[in-house]
């Protein structure tokens, strides 16, 4: 099966910009995940879809991040606007259900200048 | 809130020689327990995980221990080979199904 497949690996942006980041899950996975590691610290959770339905946003740092999944496909995670400690790698992640494993996708490196 | 301490940051070893990870919780609701190997340039991909109703669990020359007790797990390579190198992270997760990882360990494996 196709894994988890990420838009765009890598960007650049200048602060103040808006970026947007898409990711199309593993098909019939439910649940969604989006994750980010910065400055080579750990990956940390920021938030998880079932379908279409956010069901637990706890780890997203602020209102300036927007993530999205109309349609309970693939799902969007929009940043406006971007602050230089935003840059880091933003990992997408599925399951088939609560309890299967996370399947991640390559990432997106954002840099913000 | 929930945290995981993953030690070392970074392990070499002789190809040939094992390697040992170790990773502390603290969320006693914890109850999965996976590790990811990410290569560089690559995504994070499952090597192995447990569940808290085992305490230890082998797929060839990796294995996986679990202390609930003491909350601790650890992941064992033997053997070890160049192709290992890469970065390791555990993680635990609990109900809320969200993962929690470790900071990762930089294992180089040298010829």
């Amino acid at each position: 099966e196709a894994g988890v497949t990420q838009f765009p690996s890598h960007s650049v942006i200048e602060k103040g910009q808006t970026v947007t980041l898409r990711c199309d899950p593993i098909s019939g996975h439910d649940n969604l995940y989006w994750y980010r590691r910065v400055m080579g610290k750990e990956i940390k959770f920021l938030l998880h879809f079932v379908k279409e339905s956010k069901q637990d946003e706890s780890g997203m740092p602020n209102n300036r991040f927007l993530a999205e999944r109309t349609g309970g496909t693939y799902s969007t995670l929009k940043v406006q606007p971007a602050e230089l400690e935003d840059s880091g790698v933003y990992f997408c992640a599925s399951s088939r259900g609560l309890n299967n494993e996370q399947f991640f996708g390559p990432g997106t490196r954002l840099t913000v200048l | 809130g929930e945290n995981v301490e993953q030690h070392p940051s970074t392990l070499s070893v002789q190809e040939g020689d094992s390697a040992v990870i170790k990773c502390t919780y603290s969320d006693s609701a914890s109850n999965y327990f996976p590790w990811y190997k990410q290569e560089l340039g690559k995504r994070p991909q499952l090597i192995i995980d447990i569940r808290s109703n085992v305490g230890e669990k082998k797929d060839q020359r990796i294995a996986v221990t679990l202390n609930k007790t003491a909350k601790h797990f650890s992941l064992h390579i033997t053997e070890t080979q160049p192709e290992d190198s890469a970065v390791y992270f555990c993680a635990e997760s609990g109900s809320a199904r969200q993962l929690t990882f470790g900071s990762g360990t930089q294992l180089t494996v040298l010829p």
